[in-house]
């Protein structure tokens, strides 16, 4: 199995900060990789897929990159919606597993 | 827009079988892969396993023995079975819809585009 793992697992920001969150996945998954968003109660909501497509209607302060087993998610400046926790998802061989989750709180 | 409706039984005793089924409402059923995905309390995500229209399955190894998800095209519903259920599987259950490259009609799940609500699952005796 594809293990994934993010750092860090809490990070604390302030508005207006640029963030950076990291996914590095056990073996190379090619550009198989999304980021979604969740808030407390509410379903996770797709942010970036293929490593750095945008999803429709995601602000632009949004990017991914990466590839292989190292990934990046950066929110340029951090608005007061975007504290949340993030996770990574990767695809592969007809398996999606998950990253344990970075969660963005106020500094 | 694509909107996913789910609901189930809540409360769930030890051994018992848990049931949920989820809606699709807007856009095309046929064509896509339809998932169920997990989240125990205060923890990551788990992908259960994913169904299409023709009703084709594929299931996480580790809950393999345990899972059955079926489809309703008529109804443009698809449906999660989970049986002998233990206080482990308690969790916020969520159905999705995948998205990804679509060739011929048919298009790949490479991510989960569309979720429902969630539908918290309580394993207790």
């Amino acid at each position: 199995d594809i293990q994934m793992t993010q750092s860090p697992s809490t990070l604390s920001a302030s508005v207006g900060d640029r963030v950076t969150i990291t996914c590095r996945a056990s073996q190379s998954i090619s550009s198989w990789l999304a980021w979604y968003q969740q808030k407390p109660g509410k379903a996770p909501k797709l942010l970036i897929y293929k490593a750095s497509s945008l999803e429709s209607g995601v602000p632009s302060r949004f990017s991914g990159s990466g590839s292989g087993t190292e990934f990046t998610l950066t929110i340029s400046s951090l608005q007061p919606d975007d504290f949340a926790t993030y996770y990574c998802q990767q695809y592969n061989s007809g398996t999606w597993t998950f990253g344990q989750g970075t969660k963005v709180e106020i500094k | 827009q694509v909107q996913l409706q789910q609901w189930g039984a809540g409360l769930l005793k030890p051994s018992e079988t848990l049931s949920l089924t989820c809606a699709v409402y807007g856009g095309s059923f046929s064509g896509y892969y339809w998932s169920w995905i997990r989240q125990p309390p205060g923890k990551g995500l788990e992908w259960i396993g994913e169904i299409n229209h023709s009703g084709s399955t594929n299931y996480n190894p580790s809950l393999k023995s345990r899972v059955t998800i079926s489809v309703d095209t008529s109804k443009n519903q698809f449906s999660l079975k989970l049986s002998s259920v233990t206080a482990a599987d308690t969790a916020v259950y969520y159905c999705a819809r995948g998205g990804g490259e679509c060739s011929g009609g048919s298009c790949y799940q490479e991510y989960f585009q569309h979720w429902g609500q969630g539908t918290l699952v309580t394993v207790s005796s």
